[in-house]
């Protein structure tokens, strides 16, 4: 069984530019959530689907994050114009059914906004 | 707010050595807690968990005990390996988020020397 996956997982951009981040849960998993690791401090939530809905998206930022998920499979994190304090690492995880304990992650993406 | 604090690294220790990695929350109501860890160019992966007060987790020797008492979950091991270098994270999840949403301390990177 494959497990989550992430594109790219490295990003250099310029301030001001565009960056759409991918992830690619596992299949079958209804939850998907996306967190950020900024300068080595906690993983924050970001926001959580279930399937193509947004069930929370509390954690994020504002509204220069932007994240979809077309079809309750893979989902996409647009952030638009990119800022200095953007970068950092983008986890994505994936989870089955309502309260389930394990979340399965993907090696992150690391955002550098320079 | 809930929040999770702790211990800073990184933590450098010889193989061989005992490890304890303190783990502090703040909740309300009784929250699963969780340690996972992140190993070099991987994704966060679960190490253990504890879902009520007394509860111990263990996996691959690693162990921790949910303390209502003192709202810790320290992480331990007796005997580290080289393979065990990575960073662990401490986390929860509140009773009043039944969608699993998590709650990461700082991490804290353990080297393990030969």
């Amino acid at each position: 069984e494959a497990g989550v996956t992430q594109f790219p997982s490295h990003s250099v951009i310029e301030k001001g530019q565009t960056v759409t981040l991918r992830c690619d849960p596992i299949s079958g998993h209804d939850n998907l959530y996306w967190y950020r690791r900024v300068m080595g401090k906690e993983i924050k939530f970001l926001l959580h689907f279930v399937k193509e809905s947004k069930q929370d998206e509390s954690g994020m930022p504002n509204n220069r994050f932007l994240a979809e998920r077309t079809g309750g499979t893979y989902s996409t994190l647009k952030v638009q114009p990119a800022e200095l304090e953007d970068s950092g690492v983008y986890f994505c995880a994936s989870s089955q059914g309502r309260a389930s304990y394990e979340q399965y992650f993907g090696p992150g993406t690391r955002l550098t906004v320079t | 707010g809930n929040s999770v604090t702790q211990m800073e690294g990184p933590v450098t220790l010889s193989e061989e050595a005992f490890l304890t990695i303190n783990c502090t929350y703040t909740a309300t109501g009784y929250p699963s807690l969780f340690w996972y860890v992140q190993y070099p160019g991987e994704g966060l992966q679960l190490l253990l968990k504890a879902t009520k007060a007394d509860d111990k987790g263990s996996n691959k020797g690693f162990e921790a005990t949910y303390r209502k008492e003192t709202t810790s979950f320290h992480l331990e091991k007796g005997s580290v390996q080289v393979s065990d270098s990575a960073v662990y994270f401490c986390a929860l999840s509140a009773t009043t988020d039944s969608w699993g949403k998590l709650q990461f301390g700082a991490g804290t990177q353990v080297v393990v020397t030969p």
